[in-house]
């Protein structure tokens, strides 16, 4: 079954505990990227992958890194994590036609 | 960059009613308009969608018309039912590997 998988589905964390969420996706797709969604703001882009080791920042990048050094695998790391960074993150693998999201990571720093 | 812009945030509907969800964009050099539905709880799925070249697609219940002289483009549901209670996300992008810029979202509750 075709699918992008990330883990944990809940996180509650510390503030500055630095956190790994991560993402793999089966289908052989060289696109992936994450997305933060909040409350009135829709998705948006935190960082995307063209290809292995290939990654650049989205809309809202700080505080945020990935890496990508197998195609199926493309995790997001917080090195130091902040309140401000509590939401509900979906990891993202696509084709030129259509985006495959994976269940969603809600993130809660205190 | 794109900028998508959706409205309502919220809309309420009798169940058999019409519902429709507007979306404005910036780039017109943008050509491909995905419409995602989050249930609670779940993932954004993809519905349909619609390039440049069309000026609007259906599927049984669902269509999307785009006009591209004054960038905007909106979903219809007819007909809507209970399980089409969820938010409702439009989306933009320009080139086929492109950035999907989401509009904020409609929640859409049916009512029986």
């Amino acid at each position: 079954e075709a699918q992008v998988t990330q883990n944990p589905r809940y996180l509650i964390t510390v503030t500055g505990k630095k956190l790994t969420v991560t993402c793999s996706q089966n289908m052989n797709h060289e696109y992936m990227s994450w997305y933060r969604q909040d409350p009135g703001l829709g998705l948006r882009q935190i960082y995307y992958s063209m290809n292995v080791e290939v990654t650049d920042k989205g809309d809202v990048p700080e505080g945020y890194k990935v890496s990508r050094k197998e195609k199926r695998n493309f995790p997001l790391i917080l090195e130091s994590p902040s309140p401000n960074q509590t939401s509900l993150y979906f990891c993202a693998s696509s084709t030129d036609r259509r985006v495959f999201f994976g269940q969603g990571t809600r993130l809660t720093v205190v | 960059g794109e900028n998508v812009e959706q409205h309502p945030s919220t809309l309420s509907v009798q169940e058999g009613d019409s519902a429709v969800i507007k979306c404005t964009y910036s780039d017109s050099a943008s050509n491909y308009f995905p419409w995602y539905k989050q249930e609670l709880g779940k993932r954004p799925q993809l519905i349909i969608d619609i390039r440049s070249n069309v000026g609007e697609k259906k599927d049984q219940r669902i269509a999307v018309t785009l006009n591209k002289t004054a960038k905007h483009f909106s979903l219809h549901i007819t007909e809507t039912q209970p399980e089409d209670s969820a938010v409702y996300f439009c989306a933009a992008r320009k080139d086929s590997w492109g950035k999907l810029q989401f509009g904020a979202g409609t929640q859409v509750v049916v009512t029986p």
